[in-house]
């Protein structure tokens, strides 16, 4: 079983839906964590980050972090087709050195 | 904003060959992270240095190694190169103060034939 778990999709949607992406993990000690979106053969892109639970909004993204259930979701209000990417997400304990463990990736598709 | 600067963009080798990739990190970051990721693939982590000390590893194999010089750069030395060392190869970096904030370069895609 991996560490970090992600359905990689595809998640199809109409413009303008509300889209929930979620991860699941296994180690308790993951403190941070983030969400990127990768367009096909670019880099990731940091949209959020978390320290510890709690939740955070930016915009048309909010994180949410559930360490009890390990569980932490990215949300995009009024989805637009060029949110169209892969979201993945990652975390890392708190440790001198930051290894970090990222999710599968979700292929969102946003139709106009 | 600067951003992540890598290069190569794109390297083609052939195997056993040697090959090595540069990384120059947002200015005032501090830790630099390299990531190997294969196609249909998410990011795995290789290795990350923090104030030019390697801080952690990964799935790194032995043929490759790196290091981080004083004007905080990075180098990723890749030897014996194989087919399966085709890939993009991210570096990040981020503040030591802020270790959630990592940002990915453009990435360099190696080839190897």
């Amino acid at each position: 079983q991996k560490e970090v778990e992600q359905d990689p999709g595809p998640l199809s949607v109409p413009e303008g839906a509300i889209v929930s992406l979620n991860c699941t993990y296994s180690n308790s000690a993951f403190q941070y964590f983030m969400w990127y979106r990768q367009y096909s053969r670019k880099g990731p892109e940091l949209l959020m980050y978390t320290y510890s639970s709690g939740n955070k909004e930016d915009g048309r993204f909010t994180a949410q972090v559930d360490k009890s259930s390990k569980y932490i979701s990215l949300f995009i209000r009024d989805s637009q087709p060029s949110d169209s990417a892969t979201y993945l997400c990652a975390m890392s304990p708190y440790t001198g050195g930051f290894k970090t463990i990222f999710g599968a990736g979700t292929r969102l598709f946003v139709k106009a | 904003a600067a951003g992540v600067i890598q290069s190569p963009r794109h390297l083609i080798k052939e195997k056993r060959e040697t090959a090595t990739l540069k990384c120059y990190p947002i200015p005032r970051h501090d830790t630099v992270y390299w990531y190997q990721q294969g196609p249909g693939q998410d990011p795995q982590f290789l290795i990350s240095f923090y104030e030019k000390m390697q801080s952690d590893k990964g799935s790194i194999p032995d043929r490759f190694s790196a290091q981080q010089f004083s004007d905080y750069h990075s180098e990723l030395n890749m030897s014996s190169l194989e087919l399966g060392d085709s890939a993009l190869y991210f570096c990040a970096s981020s503040p030591s103060d802020s270790l959630g904030e990592q940002f990915f370069g453009p990435g360099t895609r190696l080839t190897v034939l």
